[in-house]
């Protein structure tokens, strides 16, 4: 199975700063047919489904907001969220739907410092 | 607007089964893959299994092969997922999402079904 490792687990940033978490995959999830890597970004918080944020590692998701980004491509990736924002106070996973089993990173819990 | 509805709350004693379905309103069902994710109390998700309904085959974790079975029905648009030899360690939220043909990601979530196995 693919393991994916987030990093950090949890987060302290403080309101208008920069929030990266990284996400790194035990094997590649790369599609070299379409150059596609087959990785996404969710934003879960309590009582809520999780959000879809970012889909194929970097295209965002329709009326997510542009301060979200996903880069990275094989086996190394990375959300950013440019300027926290009070909203964003949840937990992110990355998940790989490369090949079965999918697979979710363990997640990053992101506070407000 | 592409809904997912799913059946409601169930205490279940050990060693008994429950089914949980999945209903899809307002879109495509047959070629879209539904996957049955779960977060037990704590914890972070975890993908159980998946179904494109009009191939019928589904794709389970290794560690529920043998459990779980994933099905789904054409003519009402719900995907079910049943889970057998439930321990305490099964008590869950259990959620249904929805990935389109294109495959770019889970775009639709059911609301979530919290299955409590308790004696």
């Amino acid at each position: 199975d693919i393991v994916l490792t987030q990093s950090p687990d949890s987060l302290a940033v403080s309101l208008g700063e920069r929030a990266t978490i990284n996400c790194k995959s035990s094997q590649n999830v790369l599609e070299s047919s379409n150059n596609r890597s087959y990785l996404t970004w969710y934003q879960h918080k309590p009582g809520q489904p999780p959000k879809l944020l970012i889909y194929w590692a970097s295209t965002r998701e329709s009326g997510v907001p542009d301060r979200f980004s996903g880069s990275g491509s094989g086996t190394d990736f990375t959300l950013t969220i440019s300027s926290l924002q009070a909203a964003d106070v949840a937990v992110y996973y990355c998940h790989q739907y490369y090949v079965a089993p999918r697979t979710f990173g363990q997640g990053t819990k992101v506070e407000i410092k | 607007q592409v809904q997912l509805m799913q059946s409601g709350p169930e205490v279940k004693n050990p060693g008994s089964s429950v089914k949980v379905s999945c209903k899809t309103s307002g879109g495509t069902f047959s070629t879209y893959t539904v996957s049955w994710v779960r977060q037990a109390p704590g914890q972070g998700l975890e993908w159980m299994g998946e179904i494109i309904p009009v191939f019928r085959t589904p794709k389970y974790a290794q560690r529920f092969q043998g459990r779980v079975t994933i099905t789904a029905d054409e003519s009402t648009s719900t995907a079910y997922m049943e889970l057998s030899s439930l321990r305490s360690e099964d008590t869950a939220l259990y959620y249904c999402a929805r990935m389109d043909a294109f495959w770019s990601g889970y775009s639709d979530w059911g609301q979530g079904t919290l299955v409590t196995v308790s004696s």
